[in-house]
C-alpha cells in the first residue's frame, strides 16, 4: 500500500534549527512536496523534490532521497510565524498526491 | 487576485439533506481538486478533474459527486448528507497534469461542514 510517514507533533525554540522528516511509501514515484498549514488556512506550498539531494530556499531547504524513501524539511532561524503544521505529500506513478496527517510544529519563545 | 473562491466557508447542515459547495479558480488550470482534511489524518482526495468535461474519483469519493462544466468552476455535492462528512473540505488547482507543469497545488480557504 501507500503510505506516508512523519512525525505528529515537535517542539522547538525561536532562532533555533529543526528538521521534519518523512519517509514514504507510494507505487511508482514522481517527487515529493512539502506544505505549510496554519492553523485554520489553507495550506501554502513550500517546496518540490524529484532528484536527490538539498533544495535551499531562503531559510527553508528540503532533502530527498530516493533510495532510502525519506525527505526532510529544515527549518533554520527560526521565527514564531513558523508555528504551523508541515505537510509532506508524495507523488505516485498516477500523479496522485498521497499526503501524510502533518507534523505540528510548536516553537516556544 | 482571487486564486480559488470557495463558498461557502461554513456550513451547519442536517443529515439527510443535499449541499454543494462551490469552487471557482481564476488561474485558467487545468487540474482541480476536492479533498476533506480530519484531524489526525492526512488531506483525503474526494475527486478531482484534470480538464473541463472530465472526472474522476479519488480515495473517498462515496457520497460526493462532482462536475466540470467549464474550466473556472469545481463545484462538490453531497446528495444525502451524514455525520461522517462532517469535515473541513479544500478545493484546489493545479496546472500539472500527467507531470507536465510547476505541480504547485493552490488551495481556497476552505468550507468548514458539520452535519447533525
Amino acid at each position: 500500500g501507500q503510505n506516508i510517514d512523519q512525525p505528529t507533533e515537535m517542539t522547538a525554540t525561536e532562532g533555533a534549527i529543526v528538521q521534519i522528516n518523512c519517509t514514504y511509501q507510494t507505487s511508482g514515484f514522481n517527487g515529493l512536496f512539502w506544505y505549510q498549514q496554519h492553523a485554520g488556512e489553507a495550506p501554502t506550498f513550500l517546496s518540490y523534490n524529484v532528484l536527490d539531494g538539498l533544495e535551499e530556499k531562503g531559510r527553508f531547504s528540503s532533502f530527498l532521497s530516493r533510495s532510502k524513501g525519506y525527505s526532510y524539511l529544515l527549518l533554520k532561524e527560526l521565527q514564531m510565524k513558523d508555528s504551523a503544521s508541515y505537510l509532506c505529500a508524495g507523488v505516485d506513478s498516477n500523479y496522485q498526491l498521497i499526503w501524510g496527517a502533518g507534523t505540528k510544529l510548536i516553537i516556544k519563545p | 487576485t482571487a486564486g480559488i473562491t470557495q463558498a461557502p466557508t461554513s456550513q451547519i447542515l442536517a443529515a439527510g439533506r443535499s449541499m454543494t459547495l462551490r469552487c471557482t479558480q481564476d488561474m485558467r488550470h487545468n487540474a482541480m481538486y476536492w479533498y476533506r482534511q480530519d484531524l489526525g489524518l492526512g488531506l483525503r482526495l474526494i475527486h478531482y478533474s484534470n480538464t473541463a468535461g472530465t472526472t474522476g474519483k479519488g480515495e473517498v469519493p462515496d457520497g460526493y459527486s462532482v462536475s466540470r462544466a467549464n474550466t473556472d468552476d469545481f463545484p462538490l455535492t453531497l446528495a444525502s448528507a451524514v455525520p461522517s462528512q462532517t469535515s473541513v473540505y479544500f478545493c484546489a488547482s493545479s496546472d500539472w497534469v500527467g507531470g507536465f507543469g510547476t505541480g504547485e497545488l493552490f488551495f481556497g480557504e476552505g468550507s468548514r461542514l458539520t452535519v447533525l
